[in-house]
């Protein structure tokens, strides 16, 4: 079982729609990063999270310590949003090694 | 504020050779890790590195190496190329490791044949 898991693997909306996409890992952290892959490679980091809930834009991410679990929503999605979203955890402090799900593939038509 | 640059973008390689790939971080960032994407194993960690000192590494064999230099550029060389080393290494720079936002490169993507 990977320490990081996600749900759903793909994802397919209407222009507009509410996203939401979870995160669960099996193992003790210091922080949960989102991030944001676009086709060719490159990637963006979205939110880094240790605890409660950041906002920016028309995303929302969200991380339950206790239930060992991370939501990242997307309000009025829109077709630039189609990326794949990456859920990656640091087991420790003052540490870039992170543990990385297998991704959730979103793809939202006009 | 330039992002972060990696160079090569592309390369193809044969079994047997070596390959070094460099990576230079955001301007004042003093920390940069590397990563492995393929499509079978997805994102995995390489290694990271802080003031010229490696503070991380990941499970891969010692063929994989790198080093930081005192300019916080970066590089990383793999020896004795196999064809499983074919992947997209991306590397990211942050101010201090695990501290704040990682800022990733398009990466250098590899192929081995």
């Amino acid at each position: 079982k990977n320490e990081v898991e996600q749900s759903p693997q793909n994802l397919t909306a209407q222009e507009g729609e509410f996203i939401t996409i979870n995160c669960s890992y099996s193992v003790g952290i210091s922080a949960l990063h989102w991030l944001q892959q676009h086709p060719g490679g490159g990637i963006v980091s979205l939110f880094m999270l240790s605890s409660g809930k950041k906002k920016h834009g028309r995303l929302i991410a969200t991380i339950n310590i206790q239930e060992k679990h991370s939501s990242l929503h997307i309000t009025a999605s829109h077709p630039r949003d189609s990326a794949v979203y990456i859920c990656a955890v640091a087991r420790s402090y003052n540490t870039d090694k992170l543990i990385f799900g297998t991704g959730t593939r979103l793809q939202v038509f006009p | 504020k330039a992002g972060v640059t990696q160079t090569p973008r592309y390369l193809i390689k044969t079994r047997g050779q070596q390959v070094t790939l460099s990576c230079s971080p955001i301007s004042g960032h003093r920390s940069v890790s590397w990563y492995q994407q393929t499509p079978g194993q997805g994102l995995q960690f390489l290694f990271e590195y802080f003031s010229e000192t490696q503070r991380n590494k990941g499970n891969f064999p010692g063929r994989f190496s790198g080093r930081q230099f005192s300019n916080s550029r970066s590089e990383m060389n793999v020896s004795t190329l196999e064809l499983g080393d074919s992947a997209l290494y991306l590397c990211a720079s942050s101010l201090v490791n695990g501290v704040g936002e990682l800022f990733f490169g398009e990466g250098s993507r590899l192929t081995v044949l």
